[in-house]
């Protein structure tokens, strides 16, 4: 089944606690993104990669981290989480350039609270 | 202007009814255009692509006015089941080459 995948689904931790959230797809596309939703605000960019090695801020990057090694795979880094990037996560990927190539899929989301 | 802009409802409508609503987009030189489903705290799943004029899939017709710069949305014989957010996405023409999301239009279907 063709699908992204994120984990943890779910996160409680406390402020300056490194952590990761994994995604990964199984698609074999190009551009993978990491987003925020909050209340009022909508869907907030805060990384994308166009490409192995190749990654560029978003929207609100501050805070934030990504590296993509390989294809599948683009986890999003929170190296001293604080209370304000408490939010819902979500990962996507879409193939790449071209009219269908925006067609973003997402995964399930991960909440974050960060106490 | 808004990159993306939507009106956040909600739009409360009785089942059976037809609905529609708009999205307005700021750069005319835009190609891409989508329409998202999102059910609360779950991910936005597409719901439709527009890529000419327009574009239809059973109950469900999205439309392209380009010269007024504006996508709709409209939903025929409205189900329950169709109560949810509805996003849309438009790809940022310059150097970025990525998808800007309005914040989503609320709808709910009354029994």
């Amino acid at each position: 089944e063709a699908q992204v995948t994120q984990n943890p689904r779910y996160l409680i931790t406390v402020t300056g606690k490194k952590l990761t959230v994994t995604c990964s797809q199984n698609m074999n596309h190009e551009y993978m993104s990491w987003y925020r939703q909050d209340p009022g605000l909508g869907l907030r960019q805060i990384y994308y990669s166009m490409n192995v090695e190749v990654t560029d801020k978003g929207d609100v990057p501050e805070g934030y981290k990504v590296s993509r090694k390989e294809k599948r795979n683009f986890p999003l880094i929170l190296e001293s989480p604080s209370p304000n990037q408490t939010s819902l996560y979500f990962c996507a990927s879409n193939p790449g350039p071209g009219l269908a190539g925006y067609e973003q899929y997402f995964g399930p989301g991960t909440r974050l609270t960060v106490t | 202007r808004k990159e993306v802009e939507q009106d956040p409802g909600p739009f409360n409508v009785p089942e059976g009814a037809t609905v529609a609503f708009n999205c307005t987009y700021s750069n005319s030189a835009s190609q891409s255009f989508f329409w998202y489903r999102q059910d609360c705290r779950k991910e936005p799943k597409l719901l439709m692509s527009v890529y000419s004029s327009g574009n239809e899939d059973g109950r469900f017709t999205a439309q392209l006015n380009r010269a007024s710069q504006y996508i709709s949305l409209l939903i025929r014989d409205s189900k329950l089941s169709d109560s949810a957010t509805y996003l849309c996405a438009v790809n940022k023409v310059n150097r970025d080459d990525k998808i800007i999301f309005g914040k989503g239009t609320r709808l709910h279907i009354l029994p």
